[in-house]
């Protein structure tokens, strides 16, 4: 009940495109939904993160869309560019200190 | 503004050797976790601390100690390595908790145990 279910695995989206990457959870004591970018060789760092008191966050070329009643949030990530290329994993939290991570999407860009 | 800090980088241990891994922050934030990263399994909980003196189990501590003597450290340690311990370790850091404010992670460290 603590799963984050992560997809797709990976994707491959032409430069200017829209990539889209959907997590799925099942716990309703989920309160906080953070999505994490991480490029080779580095740590992942905070992307945007969104909490369940509204359904959608934009961050520049970055948007979380929430669906409360479907347990389900989405990125998507407008005008896709070779430097957005980089494995995201979305995450869902509870109780202050308690962290679930999906299972990772690999996001290739290309020109 | 070195944020979360890792060392060493690399590692290779035999089978049964035990090493420490160095985990050092400068942003004064109370909570630190360690995560290892495998292929397809995303970042587990190793193990956490809520504070200096305190540390806590998270989904995947067998295998390994830790211990958090000063505020700004963390260390993760490996008794006896095992191959099945060969993985990406990432240490992490937040001002209130993992799970309502953002996690600061380190660059890893890519521990290879034959």
């Amino acid at each position: 009940q603590q799963q984050v279910k992560q997809s797709p695995q990976s994707l491959i989206v032409q430069k200017g495109g829209i990539s889209i990457i959907n997590c799925a959870y099942e716990n309703t004591a989920f309160d906080y939904f953070p999505w994490y970018q991480q490029f080779p060789g580095k740590g992942p760092a905070l992307l945007i993160a969104i909490r369940p008191d509204v359904s959608e966050k934009k961050e520049g070329r970055f948007t979380i869309s929430f669906n409360k009643s479907a347990k389900q949030f989405s990125l998507h990530i407008m005008d896709s560019q070779p430097g957005d290329s980089a494995t995201y994993f979305c995450a869902a939290g509870w109780g202050g200190n308690k962290l679930t991570f999906g299972t990772g999407t690999q996001l290739k860009v290309e020109l | 503004n070195a944020g979360v800090t890792q060392t060493p980088k690399f590692r290779v241990l035999k089978t049964g050797q035990s090493m420490t891994l160095l985990c050092a922050q400068d942003m004064n934030h109370e909570y630190m976790y360690w995560y290892r990263q495998d292929p397809g399994m995303g970042l587990r909980l190793i193990h956490y601390s809520v504070g200096e003196g305190t540390t806590a189990k998270g989904e995947v501590p067998d295998g390994y100690n830790v211990s958090r003597l000063k505020k700004q450290n963390f260390l993760l340690g490996l008794e006896s390595a095992a191959p099945s311990q060969t993985s990406v370790y990432f240490c992490a850091s937040s001002s209130q908790g993992a799970g309502r404010s953002p996690l600061h992670f380190g660059n890893g460290t890519r521990l290879t145990v034959t």
